[in-house]
C-alpha cells in the first residue's frame, strides 16, 4: 500500500522568502501525486497534480513541484512567499480512484 | 470541475445525539467519500458511497455510527450518531470525476462540535 510523509509539521518563512515543503512517498509502483492547500475554516483545495510526463508540475498561486523518482519526492516550492500564503498543505498520493492517502499536513506560517 | 456543497457549515450538538451532514454536487457523480479530519490531523477517510451500491466503509468505521445514504448521483448524507465528544471533528465529501488522473474536490467542510 502506499504512503506518505511530510517531513516537517511547521515551515515558518519571512515574506519573499523561498517556501520547500517536503513530501516523501513510499509506493510499489508510481503513483499519482497532489498536493493541496486549506485555508482556515476551509475545504481542501487542490494546488497541482502529478499524473505522468514532465516531472516539473506547475499549480496557482505561484507553486510547483518536481517529481524525482529516484527519491520517491514530491516537495512542493514556491520562489517568494506572499503573506495570502499562510495555510495548511497536504501531500496526498494515490494508485487508484478510490484510494487517496494523505500525509499528515504542514502548516506554513508566512512572517511580514 | 466540480463544486460542491455541504450542509450544515457548522453545528455544536450535545452527546448522545446524531447529526445528519448533507453533500452536494453540481454535476452527477459516481464516486463520492467521506472523510474524517480531527483537531490538528490529516484527513482519514471514513467511507467511499457510490451510487446504487452500499457504501464501503474503512476500518475503524462502522455503519450503525456512521450511516450513509446515497440516493443519487449529485447528493449523500452521512450521519454522525450517539455523538460523543471525540466525535469533534471536520467532516468533508469529496468527489472523483473519473477523469482518469485520480483528482478528488473537496467540499468546504462540516465543523462538529460535541459538547
Amino acid at each position: 500500500a502506499q504512503s506518505v510523509t511530510q517531513l516537517g509539521s511547521h515551515v515558518s518563512v519571512s515574506e519573499g522568502a523561498l517556501v520547500l515543503l517536503r513530501c516523501n512517498y513510499s509506493s510499489s509502483v508510481p503513483p499519482y501525486l497532489f498536493w493541496y492547500v486549506q485555508y482556515p475554516n476551509q475545504g481542501l483545495q487542490l494546488l497541482l497534480k502529478y499524473t505522468t510526463g514532465a516531472t516539473l508540475v506547475k499549480g496557482i498561486n505561484g507553486f510547483e513541484a518536481e517529481f524525482k523518482k529516484s527519491e520517491t519526492s514530491f516537495h512542493l516550492t514556491k520562489p517568494s512567499a506572499h503573506m495570502s500564503d499562510a495555510a495548511e498543505y497536504f501531500c496526498a498520493v494515490s494508485l487508484s480512484n478510490n484510494d487517496m492517502r494523505f500525509g499528515a499536513g504542514t502548516r506554513l506560517t508566512v512572517k511580514p | 470541475s466540480a463544486v460542491i456543497s455541504q450542509k450544515p457549515s457548522r453545528d455544536i450538538c450535545q452527546r448522545g445525539t446524531s447529526l445528519t451532514i448533507q453533500c452536494q454536487v453540481d454535476s452527477q457523480v459516481t464516486m463520492m467519500f467521506w472523510y474524517r479530519q480531527q483537531p490538528g490531523q490529516s484527513l482519514t477517510l471514513i467511507a467511499t458511497a457510490n451510487q446504487g451500491s452500499e457504501a464501503t466503509y474503512e476500518s475503524g468505521f462502522v455503519i450503525d455510527k456512521f450511516p450513509i445514504s446515497r440516493p443519487n448521483l449529485t447528493f449523500s448524507t452521512l450521519t454522525v450518531s450517539n455523538m460523543s465528544p471525540e466525535d469533534s471533528s471536520i467532516y468533508l465529501c469529496s468527489v472523483d470525476l473519473l477523469a482518469g488522473d485520480n483528482e478528488q474536490f473537496f467540499g468546504p467542510g462540516t465543523r462538529l462540535t460535541v459538547l
